[in-house]
């Protein structure tokens, strides 16, 4: 059964960058693109970028760009986030999510998601 | 980047009630339209994909219509299980955008 599985809870201090890993099982990580979503306390899923594990392609929301770099590793399925210059609003549940693709218009969607990684920024 | 709006943003029935989200693009994003469902602490649940069609293994209870800018999402029958927040997302555009959600609790 696919699978993502998250790095554990972080708490860094601000400016500083954090780095989360998403492990996939259950299928071949170059079939399929990866996302990274991130939900502030309270709050409603913001988009944060995309990259094809098949090419390395990516693009992130503009407001994070310089920011942050997504990368994969084929050789252990594993997914990477990286944010750097860390603020306070930074402090979020990061999500990664497989982006499944379907039918002949080529919808695509999240379909399986990770357990969640609690970023917690403060001084 | 496209403004996806959901209305109401919240919103009380109870069970076995009918219930209907909103969902509004702020440009045409054809059927490229997704909803997903996420209860307290967990992870979101695709329910809807294309706008219309039902992810494997999600009861026909769901479904989902629009197209261009309005969309919707239908519970027919409420059950205890589907108290949540839902949330819609369009992947018209390479830069994703969500919904804010609607948070349905218990009447």
């Amino acid at each position: 059964q696919v699978q993502l599985v998250q790095s554990g809870a972080e708490v860094k201090k601000p400016g500083a960058s954090v780095k989360v890993s998403c492990k996939a099982s259950g299928y071949t990580l170059t079939s399929y693109g990866i996302s990274w979503v991130r939900q502030a306390p309270g709050q409603g899923l913001e988009w944060m970028g995309w990259i094809s594990a098949y090419s390395g392609n990516t693009h992130s929301a503009q407001k994070l760009q310089g920011r942050v770099t997504m990368t994969t590793d084929t050789s252990t399925s594993t997914a990477y986030m990286e944010l750097r210059s860390l603020r306070s609003d930074d402090t979020a549940v990061y999500y990664c999510a497989r982006l499944g693709v379907a039918g002949t218009r080529g919808y695509s969607y999240f379909d399986y998601w990770g357990q969640g990684t609690l970023v917690t920024v403060s001084s | 980047d496209i403004q996806m709006t959901q209305s109401p943003s919240s919103l009380s029935a109870s069970v076995g009630d009918r219930v209907t989200f909103t969902c509004r693009a702020s440009q045409s994003i054809s059927s490229y339209l997704n909803w997903y469902q996420q209860k307290p602490g967990k992870a979101p649940k695709l329910l809807i994909y294309g706008a219309s069609s039902l992810q494997s293994g999600v009861p026909s209870r769901f479904s989902g219509t629009g197209s261009g800018t309005d969309f919707t999402l239908t519970i027919s029958s409420l059950q205890p299980e589907d108290f949540a927040t839902y949330y819609c997302q369009q992947s018209h555009s390479p830069s994703i955008t969500f919904g804010q959600g609607t948070r349905l609790e218990i009447k």
